[in-house]
């Protein structure tokens, strides 16, 4: 069964760093590419930042970039989401979703909320 | 950027009715749509990939269709567990992009 577990998530205040977690299993991790997708409360997904499946390719949306780095550690099925100068506007669950065969997001984590706040 | 528009925003239905819900993109994204169900309090999930299949373990009762730049997800019959919020995204250019849901609520 294929399984994404989310962790790291917290209160930090403005200008703050967190580093978010996603533990993999259930699958060839080092098979598939991932992405990191926000939801902000009462709102819709976001895209945030995606890596190739062997970590050589990576992308971020405008509003994160220079600001968070997304890696992996394919020896020990791991997705990371490391976010600096953290802003109220990136409050949000955030979830780690696998991309799929043909480039969906076909499996989902439970999420981790991230709390920006003085 | 390919943006995404659904409609309605919010639909209201009882349980055994029809439901037929639109995604319009800004421009062609062929058939790189998926349509995502997320229930209250749960991670989205995927129903829909590539226009019109279905994924792992979806009900018959959800079906996709269109290309270019109108989709649509029927749902045939509503069941209980099928009132939630249904996202479409595109994968035709970078970045993939989401709508802004469409909320099936019970009548």
């Amino acid at each position: 069964e294929v399984q994404l577990v989310e962790s790291g998530g917290g209160l930090v205040q403005p200008g703050g760093s967190l580093r978010l977690s996603c533990a993999a299993s259930g699958f060839t991790f080092n098979n598939h590419g991932m992405y990191w997708v926000r939801q902000a409360p009462g709102k819709g997904l976001e895209h945030v930042s995606g890596i190739t499946s062997n970590g050589d390719g990576t992308s971020y949306a405008n509003s994160v970039k220079g600001r968070f780095t997304i890696s992996r550690d394919n020896s020990e099925n791991m997705l990371y989401l490391q976010m600096g100068s953290l802003r109220t506007e990136d409050m949000a669950v955030y979830y780690c979703a696998r991309v799929g065969a043909t480039r969906e997001f076909d499996y989902w984590g439970q999420g981790t909320l991230v709390t920006v706040s003085s | 950027e390919t943006v995404l528009a659904q409609s309605p925003a919010t639909l209201s239905l009882s349980p055994g009715e029809r439901a037929t819900l639109s995604c319009r993109a800004s421009q062609s994204v062929s058939r790189y749509l998926a349509w995502y169900q997320q229930r209250p309090g749960q991670a989205p999930r995927l129903l829909i990939y590539d226009a019109s299949n279905r994924a792992t373990g979806i009900p018959a009762r959800f079906t996709g269709s269109g290309s270019g730049t109108d989709f649509t997800l029927t749902i045939s019959s509503l069941e209980p567990e099928d009132f939630a919020v249904y996202y479409c995204q595109q994968r035709s250019d970078w970045p993939p992009t989401f709508g802004p849901g469409t909320k099936v609520d019970i009548k």
